[in-house]
Order: structure tokens, then C-alpha cells, then sequence
């Protein structure tokens, strides 16, 4: 299972962009990489997934190197609403294998006005 | 379009207890999996069902059995409670093979406390 490092913690400002960046060294072939969003006392939420290069939606931007051993989150123009942990799992989801995908502790993320 | 919906909401028990824990997925989804999230930690995968059927299992005790049925919902029991089973339990629906996009929809939990 492709464990993923990411940092415990994030402070930023409205307005600016936030970068997140997640390791995972021991990715497969066969993973994508997927992030969610969880408000306190709710379920998470899905925000992006990709396995190469750059997605981009209405949400949020996803940047995987040619390596895949990392990713990084891009959230353009916080703002206080966007105060959250966010998730980054490495696993093959579309595949059905949802008891791969491992939630670590992810990245609180705090906007300040 | 509902999404997917948990009850109940908050409950409490007492140690030895058993508990019933019950979703509905996604209108249009079939696959239902139960996560249980611990307070400052992400959530950890308990089982997975699909076509009515144990799919997969995380590293979770056979106090924690679920069931699948023909409409799709779900539900979670927990045996002999224990004072660490006190969480946040999450479902979340999805599509089963070969539509499966590895998108997870959640509910907004369950939470449990177990005195």
C-alpha cells in the first residue's frame, strides 16, 4: 500500500494561492491520486484526482511530476471557507480497491482574514 | 438527487453494548463502504460491500460486521463495545466495478460515544 507524507499543518490568508504538497515514493502503476476535504463533523469530500501530469476543475489544480512520487494541491485564491483538512490518498480506485486508499492525518489548512 | 444519508446521528452507549449503524448511498450508487474516524485522525477503512457482499475488510475485529441490502443500503453493527470504538463513523457510496470513477461520496457521519 503507497503510504503518503504530507504537512500536519498550513497557514495562509484570503486571497492567496495554497499549495499542497503530498510524498509518495512507493506509488504503483496502477494508483491515482486522489484529495479530499473534510469540514469539522462531516464526511469528507472529494475535490481531485489524477494519475500524470495536471487537472484542473472548477475546484482546484492538481500537479503530478513525471516521477508520480509527488503531488502538490493547488487551491487558487483561498478563502475563509476553504479552512480544512485536507487528504491526499494514493491508491486504484477505479479499480474498486476503496480498502486501499489510506487517509492519513492530512493538512489542516487555516485561512486567515 | 439525495445524497448520502446516516442515522443516527449521534448516539450513546455504555460499554458491552451493541450498536446499529445505518446509510443510504448515493441515489444510482450500488457500493457501500463504512469508515470509522477517531477525533484528530483521518478515517480508517472498515468494509466495503458491494452486490450485497463483504468486499474488502480493513484491519478491523469481527465485532464489526455489516450487511448489504437489495436497495443498496447498509449497515454497520458493532458488538461488545468497547470505550475506544467512540468516533465518528462515516459511510460512503460510490459505483461498483466497471463504473467505478474512485469517487467517494460521505455522509455526514454518525457519532458514536461509548461511556
Amino acid at each position: 500500500l503507497a503510504k503518503t507524507t504530507q504537512p500536519i499543518s498550513m497557514d495562509s490568508y484570503e486571497g492567496q494561492e495554497v499549495n499542497i504538497t503530498c510524498s509518495h515514493n512507493n506509488i504503483a502503476t496502477n494508483d491515482y491520486i486522489t484529495w479530499y476535504q473534510q469540514f469539522p463533523s462531516q464526511g469528507p469530500r472529494f475535490i481531485i484526482q489524477g494519475y500524470k501530469t495536471k487537472v484542473t476543475n472548477e475546484v482546484a489544480s492538481l500537479f503530478i511530476p513525471a516521477d508520480r512520487k509527488s503531488s502538490t494541491l493547488s487551491l487558487p485564491r483561498v478563502s475563509l471557507s476553504d479552512t480544512a483538512v485536507y487528504y491526499c490518498l494514493v491508491g486504484d480506485p477505479p479499480r474498486g480497491s476503496q480498502g486501499n486508499l489510506i487517509f492519513g492525518k492530512g493538512t489542516k489548512l487555516s485561512v486567515k482574514p | 438527487d439525495a445524497g448520502v444519508t446516516q442515522s443516527p446521528t449521534h448516539l450513546i452507549k455504555t460499554r458491552g453494548q451493541q450498536v446499529t449503524l445505518r446509510c443510504s448511498p448515493k441515489s444510482g450508487h450500488d457500493t457501500v463502504s463504512w469508515y470509522q474516524q477517531a477525533l484528530g485522525q483521518g478515517p480508517q477503512f472498515i468494509f466495503q460491500y458491494y452486490e450485497e457482499e463483504e468486499r474488502q475488510r480493513g484491519n478491523f475485529p469481527d465485532r464489526f460486521s455489516g450487511h448489504q441490502y437489495p436497495n443498496y443500503s447498509s449497515e454497520l453493527n458493532v458488538n461488545a463495545l468497547l470505550l475506544g470504538d467512540s468516533a465518528l463513523y462515516l459511510c460512503a457510496s460510490s459505483l461498483g466495478p466497471p463504473r467505478d470513477t474512485g469517487e467517494l461520496f460521505f455522509g455526514e457521519g454518525s457519532r458514536l460515544t461509548v461511556l
